[in-house]
């Protein structure tokens, strides 16, 4: 099972790009990047997927490199409602409990 | 559609008290998963079921933890005799299937033993 690492914490400002990076070094070949956000008394709500390249949608954008040993979810001009926790998954397509390890997060304060 | 529903969304119980806690996916979905989640251990699965059969259930704690999906649209998770370190919020989901990585969540059961 591949182990993510992502920063505890972030901060940012509203109408600002920001980028949150997971390492992901032992990624299988048949794993899948999946990112998850939480508000506050909610449930995590899925975000975007990926496996190579740049993946783009209506919410966020996400950068794999060619070694896929990272990723970075990339969020455009942010906004106060932003403020989540965001997590970074890594799992093979053949089992889905091999991704299904949330770690701590990255936690994302937007301040005005 | 209305979502993973959850119920009941707060519960307060005694100490060896049994706990039911009920779940209803998304119709059409064949997957449905059980997390627990803390401020010390996080988000957590604890089992999940496809086409109603338990898949794997390595994250159950402990016997005092029981899971049953008897059709496609409800699953409980059972907690007899419940201790104060079960208090959690208790999450559902589900998905279109076992190898989508786009799960439903639901709003969670928030469970207090004292």
């Amino acid at each position: 099972l591949a182990k993510t690492t992502q920063p505890i914490s972030m901060d940012s400002y509203e109408g600002q790009e920001v980028n949150i990076t997971c390492s992901h070094n032992n990624i299988a070949t048949n794993d899948y990047i999946t990112w998850y956000q939480q508000f506050p008394s909610q449930g995590p709500r899925f975000i975007i997927q990926g496996y190579k390249t740049k993946v783009t949608n209506e919410v966020a954008s996400l950068f794999i490199p060619a070694d896929r040993k990272s990723s970075t979810l990339s969020l455009p001009r942010v906004s106060l409602s932003d403020t989540a926790v965001y997590y970074c998954l890594v799992g093979g397509s053949y089992n889905a409990g091999n991704m299904l390890t949330f770690g701590g997060g990255t936690r994302l304060m937007v301040k005005p | 559609d209305a979502g993973v529903i959850q119920s009941p969304r707060h519960e307060v119980t005694e100490m060896g008290q049994e706990v039911t806690l009920r779940c209803k996916p998304i119709s059409g979905h064949n997957s449905l998963f059980w997390y627990r989640q803390t401020m010390m251990r996080g988000l957590e699965l604890l089992i999940y079921f496809n086409n109603n059969v338990p898949i794997d259930d390595s994250g159950m704690p402990e016997d005092r933890f029981s899971a049953k999906m008897p059709n496609a649209s409800f699953s409980t998770l059972k907690i007899q005799p419940s201790e104060p370190r079960d208090s959690a919020v208790y999450f559902c989901a589900s998905s279109l299937s076992a190898v989508s990585y786009e799960q439903y969540f639901g709003p969670g059961t928030r469970l207090t033993v004292t």
